[in-house]
């Protein structure tokens, strides 16, 4: 079934660690993909996103992802955390065949312990 | 702030009600899309306009319509509503109608 998997409901991570979250998609042609934060009581703000070219993307906050073709991948790291990245994290894919509408996947919770 | 308004940002309303939900896009933006945020269901797309025509349809129930004025602002009704529409509802734009989508704060809808 086509679908966005984000295996990890929650992450605890201490301040200061590094942090990757996964994301997991089973569509036929390589959509664009996209992560995207929540913070309680917010809006859901990019942080970066996928369409072609360099398989490393860089976005805002420090947060970094990698696309893997071969894994179907396309995860999230961020190499120190910082206590206000205590957030939900969500992984969206636009599949081409399906126009420009997102599937997100179930999303993260991110708690940073101090 | 993505630049995307969402008014209100909450509504309390009853069983068998009608709402009306409005988003004003980005300056510039073309395509408006709709998504519902619940515990049970996550974040589904409901509808999207591009230019004031209706693009794309997702799992939006009969119950449910919108639209996107000349003007590019879009509502959301919401009629006959039910305890299981309560959620947060959230409007997103985007230059065209493949673009990157920026999202508004939501309007939280809670229906008793």
């Amino acid at each position: 079934a086509q679908s966005v998997t984000q295996p990890d409901i929650h992450i605890t991570v201490s301040e200061g660690a590094s942090l990757e979250l996964r994301c997991n998609y089973s569509y036929g042609a390589t959509p664009y993909l996209f992560w995207y934060v929540q913070s309680p009581g917010q809006g859901l703000q990019l942080l970066l996103k996928y369409f072609s070219g360099d398989t490393l993307v860089q976005g805002i906050k420090g947060f970094e992802a990698e696309f893997k073709r071969s894994q179907s991948s396309f995860n999230l790291r961020k190499p120190s955390v910082h206590w206000s990245d205590a957030a939900e994290y969500f992984c969206a894919v636009a599949p081409m065949e399906y126009g420009n509408k997102l599937v997100f996947g179930a999303g993260t919770i991110l708690r940073v312990k101090s | 702030d993505s630049g995307v308004t969402q008014t209100p940002k909450h509504l309390i309303t009853a069983t068998g009600q009608r709402v009306t939900l409005r988003c004003s896009p980005r300056s510039g933006d073309l395509s408006v899309y709709w998504y519902q945020q619940s515990l049970d269901q996550g974040l589904q797309f409901l509808i999207q306009y591009y230019n004031g025509e209706e693009r794309a349809k997702g799992n939006i129930l009969e119950r449910f319509s919108a639209q996107q004025f000349p003007d590019l602002h879009s509502e959301l009704n919401l009629s006959s509503l039910e305890l299981g529409d309560s959620a947060l509802y959230f409007c997103a734009s985007s230059v065209a109608a493949q673009e990157t989508q920026y999202f508004g704060p939501g309007t939280r809808l809670l229906v008793l």
